[in-house]
């Protein structure tokens, strides 16, 4: 799997927009990208995946550059129980792996 | 329907003691992945188990073993305990792996 890159730490305030990036210039052509979060002491949570469209659900969106080599994830109206550290990760999607390499993640600290 | 369910939730133990933790995936989930995590090296992949099987390992000494039973519940275990062994362990079930997974709320693990 693909390695990531992430900024150790973000803020941002409550209510505007957190966009966080991710970095994964050796992705390959069969890989997707998977977001994550850890709010504190919680196991992780699924949030997203895509290839190459952009992808969107009910709690965020994802915006994939058309070369791929990176990515960002956007909370659309952040709130405080966002506070969380997320994780970016790169892997075949139809794998035959329930196998998860995680990165330091962003944490992303929500501020009233 | 229900999520991932870990017993026990907290646990102490002393040094040269083993353990046996317990995972109980989201009903339809064939696969169930083990993961560490600690401050210093953050959330690793242990081993997966798929049909009872054990598909992939991650890199930790024999002591850490596991098995799943035939209802997919899966269990961990840990023998000759070590201070380092202290960490949250976490559990997650997916249909078949490949795809986006649930973790249950871990068991926290104390050596002393």
């Amino acid at each position: 799997d693909a390695k990531t890159t992430q900024p150790p730490s973000m803020d941002c305030a409550e209510g505007r927009a957190a966009n966080l990036p991710c970095n994964h210039s050796t992705i390959s052509g069969n890989e997707y990208v998977y977001w994550y979060r850890q709010i504190h002491s919680q196991g992780p949570q699924y949030i997203i995946h895509g290839l190459k469209n952009n992808e969107t659900n009910e709690m965020a969106s994802l915006i994939i550059t058309e070369d791929r080599k990176s990515s960002t994830l956007i909370l659309p109206h952040a709130t405080l129980r966002d506070t969380a550290v997320y994780y970016c990760i790169v892997r075949v999607a139809e794998s035959n792996t329930g196998k998860l390499i995680f990165g330091q993640g962003t944490t992303l600290q929500v501020k009233p | 329907k229900a999520g991932v369910t870990q017993t026990p939730r907290y646990l102490i133990k002393t040094r040269g003691q083993q353990v046996t933790l317990s995972c109980s995936p989201i009903s339809g989930h064939r696969s169930v992945s083990w993961y560490q995590q600690t401050p210093g090296q953050g959330l690793q992949f242990l081993f997966e188990y798929f049909s009872e099987t054990q598909r992939n390992k991650g890199n930790f000494p024999g002591r850490f073993s596991g098995r799943q039973f035939s209802n997919s519940r899966s269990e961990m275990n840990v023998s000759t305990l070590e201070l380092g062994d202290s960490a949250l362990y976490l559990c997650a079930s997916s249909f078949q792996g490949g795809n986006e997974q649930y973790f249950g709320p871990g068991t926290r693990l104390t050596v002393t």
